[in-house]
């Protein structure tokens, strides 16, 4: 069975761009998990989506935003971006809420 | 609050045993993790224990919980220079419906 994919692996953009990253779940999970990991604040949590629905919430500003499809493949989106947003992005998927999460190998975001 | 503390480093010689702690809060822990990352890549789910058992072991890999202190540790075998890593512990907080993480640990392991 395929692992978490993730698009693009590595992007660099400008301030006040704006950004969209993919995440594919592992065949038949229907939960997707958004990160942002920085070596100063570690793993800190964005959202998590079930059944085309954010069922789960971080503390981020509103400039970070998601969705996922009816096939489970999940995007964020990032506005506005600023210095700090530069970051490892992962995702993780499961088969249902609250199950084991697996996670993508991550897009890394650089912010100039 | 919730929370789960690690320490944040760790090393250790090559052929020893690593034991790799963590501290969490939640009482409603229902499953705690072991994920590694190496770098520059994802988190690859090591290993998870249910928090009505004791101890679960997978070759190399040992977990004790001791629920009463809320304390979880993993501990790795005959250590070798590939287990070089950061290994993250975490909990899934019932309540929340979400996985609670630690900082993670850096494991150096000198041959």
């Amino acid at each position: 069975k395929a692992g978490v994919t993730q698009t693009p692996r590595y992007l660099i953009k400008t301030r006040g761009q704006q950004v969209t990253l993919s995440c594919s779940p592992i065949s038949g999970h229907r939960s997707v998990s958004w990160y942002q990991q920085t070596p100063g604040q570690g793993l800190q949590f964005l959202f998590e989506y079930f059944s085309e629905t954010q069922r789960n919430k971080g503390n981020f500003p509103g400039r970070f935003s998601g969705r996922q499809f009816s096939n489970s493949r999940s995007e964020m989106n990032v506005s506005t971006l600023e210095l700090g947003d530069s970051a490892l992005y992962l995702c993780a998927s499961s088969r249902e809420q609250g199950d084991t999460q697996y996670f993508g190998p991550g897009t890394r975001l650089t912010v100039l | 609050g919730e929370d789960v503390e690690q320490s944040l480093f760790l090393s250790v010689r090559e052929g020893d045993s690593s034991v790799i702690n963590c501290t969490y809060t939640d009482s409603s822990s229902t499953y705690l993790y072991w994920y590694k990352q190496e770098p520059g890549a994802g988190l690859q789910l090591l290993t998870y224990i249910f928090s009505n058992m004791d101890m679960k072991q997978d070759q190399r890999l040992t977990v004790l919980l001791n629920k009463k202190d809320k304390h979880l540790s993993l501990r790795i075998a005959d250590t070798q220079t590939g287990d070089s890593a950061i290994y993250f512990c975490a909990e899934y907080a019932g309540n929340n419906r979400k996985l609670i993480w630690g900082l993670g640990t850096s494991l150096g392991v000198n041959p």
